[in-house]
């Protein structure tokens, strides 16, 4: 199956600034997701990430806040912008291998103080 | 945003001890996976179930698609402390939206 290698895998951040995650995967797939996982809980669905398409966002979430880039088929980045302390997540990625095959990065630990 | 309904919240058992869980909907799913995660890492894939009934088996794992197809059970035989964990279903409801729903989640502690 498809490995991600998703970085950075942690950092700490001022309020007021943007951070910029970035996935890579080893083989060209069509679909990427990006999820929120909060202290504790499930992971949340922020975007549909496709190539050559804007991004879909789940609701609650915004472009402005969480802008998605998608070049090519095998790479990702979802910033996180204007940071708050709620902001204070993991984010993970995650790509669609297979019919029903989906892996994921190993996550984006953010601190935001 | 939507999840699935999943329990038990969390479970302490005894080495050597079996574990059910189950994940239920008020939504038919057409795929139901499920997924452990590890601190620090992203969830594995454990079991894939692609259709109502389906019974399948990975090692000591065993998971079901409900015939309803709104629901889903993981169960774990002769638990051992590498078992500690999270433990997540996820669903697809649509083969159109391709978009991977996940449970509330069980978090496993092993006792030796």
């Amino acid at each position: 199956s498809a490995v991600i290698s998703q970085k950075p895998s942690r950092d700490i951040c001022q309020r007021g600034t943007s951070l910029t995650i970035q996935c890579q995967v080893d083989s060209q797939v069509t679909m990427m997701f990006w999820y929120r996982q909060q202290p504790g809980q499930s992971l949340t669905l922020i975007a549909t990430a496709n190539q050559g398409s804007e991004a879909t966002y789940e609701s609650g979430f915004v472009i402005d806040k969480f802008p998605i880039s998608r070049p090519n088929l095998t790479f990702s980045t979802l910033t996180v912008s204007n940071m708050s302390p709620e902001d204070s997540s993991i984010y993970l990625c995650s790509a669609r291998v297979s019919q029903y095959g989906y892996t994921f990065g190993s996550g984006t630990r953010l601190t935001v103080v | 945003g939507q999840q699935l309904n999943q329990s038990p919240q969390s479970m302490f058992i005894q080495e050597g001890e079996d574990v059910s869980m189950n994940c239920t909907s008020s939504s038919i799913f057409n795929t139901w996976l499920w997924y452990k995660q590890d601190p620090g890492e992203g969830p594995v894939l454990l079991i894939a179930l692609y259709k109502a009934g389906e019974l399948t088996s990975n090692g000591r794992l065993t998971a079901q698609f409900g015939i309803t197809r709104k629901d889903s059970f993981l169960n774990i035989s002769a638990s051992i402390p590498s078992d500690v964990g999270i433990y997540f279903c996820a669903g697809v409801r649509s083969y159109n939206t391709d978009k991977l729903i996940f449970g509330t989640g069980t978090r496993l502690q092993v006792f030796p």
